[in-house]
């Protein structure tokens, strides 16, 4: 596509349930980010993927959040056991590979409640 | 690892008038910066960058300079329009990745 996708939009879910956030990077860019921006805060880095490599898992920051990418495209951001700290919006993006700069998509704004 | 800082945290400036946004970072062996421009409710865009083999850049209204003895780099925005209103990031590249400065609110007062 055009851009990067990001889905849903806006998630709200209970405390203690599961959520998967998707990513569509853009077609043939190799590198693939995910990023949590809290409320009025900075971007934190979470984990990226780049090819075929193991990806970089060093900014999640509990064994509640995991990722993975499917042939080399889409991705998903799984968190388990929700708690009211992981509301945030979750802001993908990608590049051309890990020296380019990035494309980011609009985020998906969770709301734990 | 890499740790960037940014100033002000808000700034106000009447329509017309000059931003300027500072930045710095701590690991000398990063070599890129680039700065994002993010608008309520979409994610960051890419503005304008420099390199750490040049000292300024400028794209029309927007300028970028840096100083790697000092280890900072500064946004200018010149002739500020409402439509500059945003929250505009700083980052550095560092290893495989960018670390970002917490941002700046822009605020462009008609």
């Amino acid at each position: 596509g055009a851009g990067v996708s990001q889905s849903p939009s806006n998630k709200v879910t209970e405390k203690g349930k599961d959520v998967e956030l998707r990513c569509d990077p853009i077609s043939g860019h190799t590198a693939l980010y995910w990023y949590r921006q809290s409320l009025g805060q900075g971007l934190e880095f979470l984990i990226y993927f780049q090819g075929n490599s193991a990806p970089d898992k060093s900014g999640l920051p509990s064994d509640r959040f995991s990722a993975e990418r499917t042939g080399g495209s889409v991705s998903t951001l799984t968190i388990q056991r929700t708690q009211q700290e992981d509301s945030a919006v979750y802001l993908c993006a990608s590049s051309l590979n890990l020296l380019m700069d990035y494309t980011f998509g609009s985020g998906t704004r969770l709301t734990v409640v | 690892g890499e740790n960037v800082e940014q100033h002000p945290s808000t700034l106000s400036v009447q329509e017309g008038d000059s931003a300027v946004i500072k930045c710095t970072y701590s690991d000398s062996a990063s070599n890129y910066f680039p700065w994002y421009k993010q608008e309520l409710g979409k994610g960051p865009q890419l503005i304008i960058d420099i390199r750490s083999n040049v000292g300024e850049k400028k794209d029309q209204r927007i300028a970028v300079t840096l100083n790697k003895t000092a280890k900072h780099f500064s946004l200018h925005i010149t002739e500020t329009q409402p439509e500059d209103s945003a929250v505009y990031f700083c980052a550095a590249r560092w290893s495989q990745n960018f670390v970002f400065g917490p941002g700046t609110r822009l605020s462009v007062l008609p």
